[in-house]
């Protein structure tokens, strides 16, 4: 079966502080992606990444960045944590070269940011 | 980039079909329309992804018009566990960048006893 995981459920981050939010997933993805998801404004695309070490900025990148050392493993840093940054984060995976492939989604981390 | 828009809620009762509309007046020659269905508390998951004319599987229908202007899922005899928001989804699924994928705000859909 699918799996997408990720590190936390819920965190509380005081602001400034670097925060780490770790997804990996189990089906051997090219593709992975982080999302924020707010009340009123649906998923909104932070970054992808279509392969190992390579990543491109989605719609709302500023004041976060990515890593993907691991072909499984995609990870969204918050430089300085800011309280605007409160939201439930979202990580998902899809393989092929189209980024419309079926998107496997993780649970989600609800991120507050005091 | 292909904008969606969906109704912000829906109700329905137990047993009805529901439909629900989005709309994307400007999708792309390559763009295919998936739905996720998202319950609290979990990531979305997938429902339905089309083309044209229409898709059918054991969960959902999906309906596109010629234009492709808009498309049209369709949830046959709903029950209280399809209570949950569903977005809308378009993109070009032959390649291009993640950038031209946009979700759609998404629908609430409750479904009453």
């Amino acid at each position: 079966d699918v799996k997408v995981t990720q590190s936390s459920r819920y965190l509380v981050k005081r602001t400034g502080e670097k925060v780490f939010l770790e997804c990996v997933q189990d089906m051997d993805h090219e593709n992975m992606f982080w999302y924020r998801q707010d009340p009123g404004l649906g998923l909104r695309l932070i970054y992808f990444s279509y392969d190992v070490k390579m990543k491109e900025k989605g719609d709302i990148p500023e004041g976060y960045s990515v890593s993907r050392e691991k072909k499984e493993r995609f990870s969204l840093i918050l430089e300085s944590a800011s309280t605007n940054q409160t939201s439930m984060y979202l990580c998902a995976s899809s393989s092929g070269s189209g980024f419309s492939d079926t998107q496997y989604f993780g649970p989600g981390t609800r991120l507050t940011v005091l | 980039l292909a904008k969606t828009t969906q109704p912000i809620s829906m109700d329905s009762y137990e047993g009805q079909e529901v439909n629900i509309t989005c709309s994307h007046n400007n999708i792309a020659t390559n763009d295919y329309i998936t739905w996720y269905q998202q319950f609290p508390s979990q990531g979305p998951r997938f429902i339905i992804q089309g083309y044209k004319t229409k898709v059918t599987n054991e969960v959902a229908s999906l309906f596109i018009p010629a234009d492709r202007k808009s498309s049209t899922l369709s949830l046959p005899r709903v029950s209280l566990s399809d209570t949950a928001v569903y977005y809308c989804l378009v993109g070009d699924r032959a390649s291009g960048s993640a950038r031209q994928l946009t979700f759609g705000s998404g629908t609430q859909l409750t479904v009453l006893p």
